[in-house]
């Protein structure tokens, strides 16, 4: 696609409730990032891709999130059981392969409201 | 580890001020990358600048200038003659030089009032 698309765009969900984020990268972009904005708070870094493999999941804040990627494009962002803190903008970015320089493209994020 | 620190919460300024975005970082690497990001009302981050651990020079583009200062792990951003669409979050970002690691600052709110 043209940019980094990311939905829903926005989802309030209950408290305890599963929900899946869902990123579509550039096309041809083998590196896959996903971050989470709390509000008034800078960028946490959750995971990152590089093609299907996540070499560090350092960043996921707890069991309850998993992140996949299949086929080297799509990628779900699920959290389990959410809670209230999990409430933020969850933001995905890409980046073309080989390309270790390259800079990071954002989608428009994921606003996710647990009441 | 590596680290971005961005000191300055939230800056404002009056039209046409010039202001600095400050940026030090952390990193036990040779070969690293800085980026400086823009995160306007909107919400998607746009990219600014990128510069890579080798290169010192500093640059300028408009009205946007950017230090790289490698004896003070510093990558501050200057904004000269600020105007109200300067309004914005700025992110500093380090990547390491040999993966797809990337982390960043906690960010800038930069207020320009008319």
């Amino acid at each position: 696609g043209a940019g980094v698309s990311q939905s829903p765009s926005n989802k309030v969900t209950e408290k305890g409730k599963d929900v899946e984020l869902r990123c579509d990268p550039i096309s041809g972009h083998t590196a896959l990032y996903w971050y989470r904005q709390s509000l008034g708070q800078g960028l946490e870094f959750l995971i990152y891709f590089q093609g299907n493999s996540a070499p560090d999941k350092s960043g996921l804040p707890s069991d309850r999130f998993s992140a996949e990627r299949t086929g080297g494009s799509v990628s779900t962002l699920t959290i389990q059981r959410t809670q209230q803190e999990d409430s933020a903008v969850y933001l995905c970015a890409s980046r073309m392969g080989g390309s270790n320089t390259g800079e990071l493209f954002f989608g428009e994020g994921s606003r996710l409201t647990v009441l | 580890a590596q680290k971005v620190t961005q000191a300055q919460t939230e800056i404002s300024v009056v039209e046409k001020e010039d202001v600095t975005l400050d940026c030090v970082y952390e990193t036990r690497d040779t070969t690293y990358y800085l980026f400086w990001y823009k995160q306007p009302p909107s919400g998607e981050l746009v990219f600014l600048i990128r510069r890579n651990s080798f290169d010192e020079q500093n640059e300028i583009s408009g009205r946007y200038s950017w230090n790289f200062q490698k004896s003070t792990s510093s990558f501050n951003f200057t904004i000269t003659a600020s105007q109200v669409v300067d309004s914005a979050v700025y992110f500093c970002a380090l990547k390491k030089g040999n993966n797809n690691d990337m982390r960043f600052g906690a960010g800038t709110r930069l207020t320009v009032k008319p």
